[in-house]
C-alpha cells in the first residue's frame, strides 16, 4: 500500500531563516506530487505540482520553491522566510492522470516564523 | 482566479439528526468535484471524487451529490455521530491540482 510521509510535523523559525520541508511517497511510482498550505482563516491554497523528476510547476507567485530530485522526494524550501509564510504545509500525491484521480494527503508540517 | 464556495462555514448538529451543506464552484471547464474529511490532527480523507453532472455517491452514512450545469455539489449525512466531528472540504479539480472551498466545520453534539 501507498503510504507518504512528511517531516518535520511542527516547526518554529525566525523572519529571515531558511526553510526545507520533505515530503518522501512510499508503494507507488511516478507519482504527481503537490504542496499545499493553509493560512489562518483561509482555505487550503495549492503552491507547486510536479508530473515528474525536476518539473516543476508553480502555481502563484511567492517566496518559496519546489525541487523533485527523485521520483518520490519532493522538497519545498525558502531562502529567507517571511511572516506570511506561516501555516500549515500538506504535501499530497495522485496517479498521473490529472484532476479526476483522488489526491492523498501526508500529515503535514505547522510552520510558525516569528 | 477559481472560486469554490462552501456553506455553511460552521454547523452544530444533534447526534442523530441528519444534516447537509453545500459546495458551488464554476459550471465552466469542469473536470471532477472532490470531498474531503478532516479531521483535527489527522490528513485530509478523501470521501468522493464526482465526474458526471446527476452523480450520486454513498458511503455509509454519507452521501454526496452533483450538478454541473448550475455548479453545485451536496453532502448529506445521516444520522449524525460524534465521529462525524470534523471539516468537510470539496475541491474543484482542474488540470494543475485542486482549488479548495474554505470547509464546513461541523460539529456533533451528544
Amino acid at each position: 500500500s501507498q503510504t507518504i510521509h512528511q517531516w518535520p510535523a511542527t516547526l518554529v523559525q525566525p523572519v529571515g531563516s531558511p526553510l526545507s520541508l520533505e515530503c518522501t511517497v512510499e508503494g507507488t511510482s511516478n507519482p504527481n506530487l503537490y504542496w499545499y498550505r493553509q493560512a489562518a482563516g483561509r482555505g487550503l491554497q495549492l503552491l507547486f505540482y510536479s508530473v515528474g523528476i525536476g518539473q516543476i510547476s508553480s502555481e502563484v507567485p511567492q517566496n518559496l520553491s519546489a525541487s523533485r530530485p527523485q521520483d518520490r522526494q519532493f522538497i519545498l524550501s525558502s531562502k529567507k522566510l517571511l511572516l506570511s509564510d506561516s501555516g500549515f504545509y500538506l504535501c499530497a500525491w495522485s496517479g498521473t492522470g490529472g484532476p479526476r484521480f483522488t489526491q492523498y494527503f501526508g500529515p503535514g508540517t505547522r510552520l510558525t516564523v516569528l | 482566479i477559481l472560486n469554490v464556495e462552501q456553506s455553511p462555514q460552521s454547523l452544530h448538529v444533534q447526534e442523530g439528526d441528519s444534516t447537509n451543506f453545500t459546495c458551488s464552484f464554476p459550471s465552466s471547464n469542469f473536470y471532477a468535484l472532490h470531498w474531503y474529511r478532516w479531521e483535527t490532527a489527522k490528513s485530509p480523507e478523501a470521501l468522493f471524487v464526482m465526474t458526471l453532472n446527476g452523480d450520486e455517491k454513498k458511503k455509509g452514512r454519507i452521501s454526496a451529490t452533483l450538478n454541473t450545469k448550475e455548479g453545485y455539489s451536496y453532502l448529506y449525512i445521516k444520522g449524525s455521530q460524534p465521529e462525524d466531528s470534523a471539516t468537510y472540504l470539496c475541491a474543484f479539480g482542474v488540470p494543475d491540482g485542486l482549488t479548495f472551498g474554505k470547509g464546513t466545520h461541523l460539529i456533533i453534539q451528544p
